[in-house]
């Protein structure tokens, strides 16, 4: 199994800032995912972030948007950025794929846009 | 694409045994999962099937059928911990990476 450490657990911003998630992990994984989840809603996955390369977006999403950073095997970054009211959910980080099939999540960050 | 379809809700009584149904269209796919989520808190992993078939765990089962595109868990001896919400994720290859796409989960409410 792993253990996730996210950073901040929540936070209340102000329109037009940014801010910058920290996800860490307690061994090496191969591929992190970062997902959104709106009130009253499933999982919607943003981006796969791969040591080494580029993350890859998922459609609706962008990069100017989203600047992921994945700087070794155990850390990662998600900014959201110039945030609205409309960015206001839990951000989570994810953990799994490759050769293991069980998939593991952070505790989430639960973001608020004023 | 992928498409997942999962009831929006559904409620049981303390004791009995719910089935929880998820459909899904997906290309090249690599397993489903089923995660349970309680208010405010993370997905926690609940079962992984690959092949068709039925797999076990203590009281929870889940059930594959890879041609139908079907999927149902089965939770036995329900407990009033239990009400959660029940996310089916389907992997399947996107952009040659296998990428897992949850369903909008459906809400278990198990009263006395």
């Amino acid at each position: 199994s792993a253990v996730i450490s996210q950073k901040p657990s929540r936070d209340i911003c102000q329109r037009g800032t940014s801010l910058t998630i920290q996800c860490q992990v307690d061994s090496q994984v191969t591929m992190m995912f970062w997902y959104r989840q709106q009130p009253g809603q499933s999982l919607t996955l943003i981006a796969t972030a791969n040591q080494g390369s580029e993350a890859t977006y998922e459609s609706g999403f962008v990069i100017d948007k989203f600047p992921i950073s994945r700087p070794n095997l155990t850390f990662s970054t998600l900014t959201v950025s110039n945030m609205s009211p409309e960015d206001s959910s839990i951000y989570l980080c994810s953990v799994g794929g490759g050769g293991s099939y069980e998939q593991y999540f952070g505790p989430g960050t639960r973001l608020t846009v004023t | 694409g992928q498409n997942i379809d999962q009831p929006t809700e559904m409620t049981a009584t303390e004791g009995a045994i719910v089935q929880i149904n998820c459909t899904y269209q997906t290309s090249g796919f690599n397993g489903l999962f089923w995660y349970q989520q309680h208010a405010g808190e993370a997905p926690t992993f609940l079962s992984y099937n690959v092949l068709d078939g039925l797999e076990e765990k203590g009281r929870f089962s889940s059930f594959l059928s890879r041609s139908k595109g079907y999927s149902y868990l089965l939770l036995k001896e329900l407990q009033m911990k239990d009400s959660a919400s029940y996310l089916c994720a389907v992997r399947g290859l996107s952009g040659g990476s296998y990428i897992p796409t949850f369903g909008r989960g459906t809400s278990l409410i198990v009263h006395p």
